[in-house]
């Protein structure tokens, strides 16, 4: 699996979009790309997945550019309860073996 | 649907106790992951199961840990004997294929090792 790199930490502002950035330099041709979220006290929670180009849901946005070696997760707007520990994981999007990796993660606080 | 449910979401016990940690997947999901979150550690994985079937245990840390699926709706993470380097907090999760995304976790289990 692809190592993935990403800030440790990061703090923000209520209203502010803040955008974490993942390095994932060895990403192969069929790896997807994915975000996860976890709360103090909570098990991780599925934010987004992409390939490639852009992605947006009602949570995040995901950018990913041409040559896949990183990828940013946008949260726009954020509010006091998007402080969480965010994860970038790479692997295979759909079939085969897939190991789950969770690296230290991005632990973002927005602050008043 | 309820999610994935976990019990006891607390557990302290002293040394050398047997410990048994359970989970409840969402129903139709035919995979099931054990994972252990630590300070030192992060979040790692310890065993996955497909249909019932153990796939990967590589990460399971020692003998002294075991997990078992007798069936599409119940597993079990049993620790004999316990001891204070695992105290942590497992983690159950479940999904429908294989896929990266989209594992639901549940709440956790923390677990006290005294």
């Amino acid at each position: 699996l692809a190592k993935t790199t990403q800030p440790i930490s990061m703090d923000s502002y209520e209203g502010q979009e803040v955008n974490i950035t993942c390095s994932h330099n060895n990403i192969a041709t069929n790896d997807y790309i994915t975000w996860y979220q976890q709360f103090p006290s909570q098990g991780p929670r599925f934010i987004i997945q992409g390939y490639k180009t852009k992605v947006t849901n009602e949570v995040a946005s995901l950018f990913i550019p041409a040559d896949r070696k990183s990828s940013t997760l946008s949260l726009p707007r954020v509010s006091l309860s998007d402080t969480a520990v965010y994860y970038c994981l790479v692997g295979r999007g759909s079939g085969g073996y897939n190991k789950l990796i969770f690296g230290a993660g991005t632990r973002l606080a927005v602050h008043p | 649907d309820a999610g994935v449910i976990q019990s006891p979401r607390h557990e302290v016990t002293e040394m050398g106790q047997e410990v048994t940690l359970r989970c409840k997947p969402i129903s139709g999901h035919d995979y099931l992951f054990w994972y252990r979150q630590t300070m030192m550690r992060g979040l790692e994985l310890l065993i996955y199961f497909n249909n019932n079937v153990p796939i990967d245990d590589s990460g399971m840390p020692e003998d002294r840990f075991s997990a078992k699926m007798p069936n599409a709706s119940f597993s079990t993470l049993k620790i004999q004997p316990s001891e204070p380097r695992d105290s942590a907090v497992y983690f159950c999760a479940s999904s429908f294929g294989i896929a990266l995304g989209e594992q639901y976790f549940g709440p956790g289990t923390r677990l006290t090792v005294t």
